[in-house]
C-alpha cells in the first residue's frame, strides 16, 4: 500500500519558537493533500487542502498565517507553525489523495508540545 | 453541518470475542461512509466503505452496514484478534465536496 512519512513524530518547543513538519509520499505520486489536526479526544480536523503549484485552502477558523503550508512537490509537504502557543499543541496528521475522492492516504501523525 | 459520533473507549475486550463499535452520523444529502483503523505508530487506513444505504462493507473480518433509516453504520466483528488492537475511526464524506469527517475515535485493547 501507499507509505506516507511525517517527519518528525513528536516535538517539544517553547513558546513563540517556529516548528516545522514534514509530510512525505513515499511510494506515490499525488497533486492534493490534506493537513489535519486532532486535539485530546476529539476528532480530526480538517485544517486545511492543498494542491501542489497553488496556494492552500484553509478551513474556517484556522489562520494561514499561522499555519503556513509549503507543497514543494508531487511528494513533499511542510507545515509549519509560527510562533507555536500551548493551545497549538496537538496532534497534526497530513494525508495525500489517492486515485479516488474516496481515497487518502495518511502519515503517521506528529505529536506538538509547546511549553 | 454534517457530524459523526462514535461510542466512546478504550473498549477491552477478551480474544474471540464479538466486538461492536457503534458509529451514527448526521449529514446531508446521500454521503458515503468509512471506518478507518490506526494501528500502533501507523497512519490511518481504511478498513471498510459503503457508498449508499443499506450497501454492507466488509474487510479482514470487519463488517459495516450503512443503515439510512437508523443512520448509523456500526461496526462489528464475530471474533477479535489481539492484532486488532488499534484505534478506529468512523467517517463520512459528503456527496458535496470531498472533505471526510471524522468521529473521535474508538481505542480498542483485546487481552490475549
Amino acid at each position: 500500500g501507499a507509505v506516507v512519512s511525517q517527519h518528525p513524530s513528536r516535538v517539544i518547543c517553547k513558546s513563540g519558537t517556529s516548528v516545522k513538519i514534514e509530510c512525505r509520499s513515499l511510494d506515490f505520486q499525488a497533486t492534493t493533500m490534506f493537513w489535519y489536526r486532532q486535539f485530546p479526544k476529539q476528532s480530526l480536523m480538517l485544517m486545511a487542502t492543498s494542491n501542489e503549484g497553488s496556494k492552500a485552502t484553509y478551513e474556517q477558523g484556522v489562520e494561514k498565517d499561522k499555519f503556513l503550508i509549503n507543497h514543494a512537490s508531487l511528494t513533499l509537504s511542510t507545515l509549519t507553525v509560527t510562533s507555536a502557543h500551548p493551545e497549538d499543541s496537538s496532534f497534526y496528521i497530513c494525508s495525500w489523495a489517492g486515485d479516488s475522492t474516496d481515497t487518502q492516504y495518511f502519515g503517521p501523525g506528529t505529536r506538538l508540545t509547546v511549553l | 453541518g454534517n457530524s459523526v459520533t462514535q461510542m466512546e473507549g478504550p473498549v477491552t475486550l477478551s480474544e474471540e470475542a464479538f466486538l461492536t463499535i457503534n458509529c451514527t452520523y448526521t449529514a446531508t444529502g446521500y454521503p458515503s461512509l468509512f471506518w478507518y483503523v490506526q494501528y500502533p505508530g501507523e497512519g490511518l487506513q481504511l478498513l471498510l466503505k459503503a457508498t449508499k444505504a443499506d450497501d454492507k462493507g466488509s474487510n479482514k473480518g470487519f463488517e459495516a452496514t450503512y443503515r439510512k433509516e437508523t443512520t448509523s453504520f456500526h461496526l462489528e466483528k464475530g471474533s477479535v484478534q489481539v492484532s486488532d488492537s488499534a484505534v478506529y475511526f468512523c467517517a463520512l464524506r459528503s456527496n458535496r465536496d470531498d472533505k471526510i469527517i471524522f468521529g473521535k475515535g474508538t481505542r480498542l485493547h483485546i487481552l490475549p
